[in-house]
């Protein structure tokens, strides 16, 4: 069956450090997503993407942050200096565009960022 | 910003009980509520897709309901089992107008424990 992979499962970093996040998203899926949760807190949207250009960020997407699907297959989260706040779980999803009916999104098993 | 909520945060039941959950949103801009399953370690996983006015979708002993009129869904578990134990998030997905297709907005999601 068809699934969303992310890697790393889990990454350490020290605050200040860039890091990079992958998803590879489902083949033929066209509309992808990046959502995090900090601990204890609710699922927060971070960004949509569709046809090479982000559709939609939130207010937590800044500056620091940066979406870029390279190579056709991947799908990677850039954060260019990173806070402490930043920790937390970062999904990538991935749905088809069309109908209504197909924009169940299919998450990936996630990232855990520590920032230390 | 979109208001999702979800009530109660968190539900404990015995083995065999029936239970439900709401889950409130905005009625402008609909497009679809999604139900997804979050079960600890793993990705969430899409449980439901409804789209129009007193859709009423079934899988297993699970169910859930659409209001768009008044902006709420319930999700019903009958006969609860403990392999039932998850999170249950909705998320409104919304047209947000002009050139962008729209983003799943999540609620803080609801934690249902069963007890054997």
């Amino acid at each position: 069956e068809p699934e969303v992979t992310q890697t790393p499962s889990h990454q350490v970093t020290q605050m200040g450090q860039e890091v990079i996040l992958r998803c590879v998203p489902i083949s033929n899926h066209l509309y992808f997503y990046w959502y995090r949760q900090i601990l204890g807190q609710k699922v927060e949207f971070l960004v949509s993407f569709y046809n090479n250009e982000i559709s939609e960020k939130s207010e937590i997407f800044d500056d620091q942050f940066s979406v870029e699907r390279p190579d056709g297959s991947n799908f990677t989260l850039k954060i260019r200096s990173t806070k402490l706040e930043d920790s937390a779980m970062y999904f990538c999803a991935s749905s088809e565009v069309g109908r209504r009916e197909n924009t169940e999104a299919f998450f990936g098993q996630g990232t855990r960022l520590t920032v230390v | 910003i979109l208001n999702v909520e979800q009530s109660p945060q968190s539900l404990h039941v015995q083995e065999g009980d029936s239970t439900n959950f709401t889950c409130s949103f905005p009625s402008s801009n609909f497009y679809a509520l999604h139900w997804y399953r979050w079960e600890t370690a793993k990705s969430p996983e899409a449980l439901f897709v409804m789209t129009l006015n007193g859709d009423e979708k079934k899988k297993g002993r699970i169910s859930a309901t659409l209001n768009t009129k008044e902006g709420y869904s319930y999700l019903y578990i009958k006969g609860s089992q403990p392999e039932d134990s998850a999170t249950y998030l909705c998320a409104f997905f919304g047209s947000a107008g002009g050139t962008s297709y729209g983003k799943l907005t999540f609620g803080q999601g609801t934690i249902l424990t069963v007890h054997p």
